[in-house]
């Protein structure tokens, strides 16, 4: 069964760090790319930040350059996104989704995790 | 960046009714590879997104052929041709083509 698990979420100070990994199993690892997205509490989907199925090429999100980081470990078939100078803006269920590409095209967020919440607050 | 432009976003529908939902981009979503990143995504309460819809009007497999979606460039819909109650959700539409994706602002579909 294709799964992706996500875990790390809390509750973080601001100003602080929390590091969010995302297992994956049942498919192929090192042959997707990989997404973060998350979602604030009664709000809508944001794109935080992605990976390409090697990990040569990350990107991320407005709202978030300079203080994530996306990395991922192909051999232990786990993603990361290590995020710092946290602030409650940042509170939200943090999703991991995965994305198929080939010489025909992509094939994106055909699964996605259940989410882990961070709450960023004092 | 692109912004998606969803509308409207309640839609109350009666059972057994068609529904229907807009979803505009500033740019084309026209990729260089020949394909359209446009995705639609149902999201239930509590849930995870489900994604219906890939590539402007490829259906995922399970998803009910009463879904469909069409569209080109930067204008694209989502089609339920008979709503049933199980279709009660937020869905959301996804462009993949210009970094950052991002999504429209979703439409919230009710039962009337």
């Amino acid at each position: 069964e294709v799964q992706l698990v996500e875990s790390g979420g809390g509750l973080v100070q601001p100003g602080g760090s929390r590091r969010l990994s995302c297992a994956a199993s049942g498919f192929t690892f090192s042959n997707y790319a990989m997404y973060w997205v998350r979602q604030a509490p009664g709000k809508g989907l944001e794109f935080v930040s992605a990976i390409s199925s090697e990990g040569n090429s990350t990107f991320y999100g407005n709202s978030v350059t300079g203080r994530f980081t996306i990395s991922r470990d192909n051999s232990k078939n786990t993603l990361n996104l290590q995020m710092g100078s946290l602030i409650p803006e940042d509170t939200a269920l943090y999703y991991c989704a995965r994305a198929y590409c080939n010489d025909t095209g992509c094939n994106q967020g055909d699964t996605w995790g259940q989410g882990t919440l961070v709450t960023v607050s004092s | 960046d692109v912004v998606m432009t969803q509308s409207p976003l309640s839609l109350p529908v009666t059972l057994g009714q068609p529904a229907s939902i807009s979803c505009r981009s500033n740019q084309s979503l026209a990729y260089s590879d020949g394909n359209t990143y446009l995705n639609w995504f149902q999201q239930r309460p509590g849930q995870p997104p489900r994604r219906l819809i890939y590539n402007v009007s490829n259906r995922d497999s399970g998803v009910p052929d009463r879904f469909s979606g069409s569209g080109s460039g930067t204008d694209f819909t989502l089609k339920i041709s008979r709503v049933e109650a199980e279709d009660v959700g937020v869905y959301y539409c996804m462009q993949g083509t210009h970094w950052p994706y991002c999504f429209g602002q979703g439409t919230k579909l009710e039962i009337k």
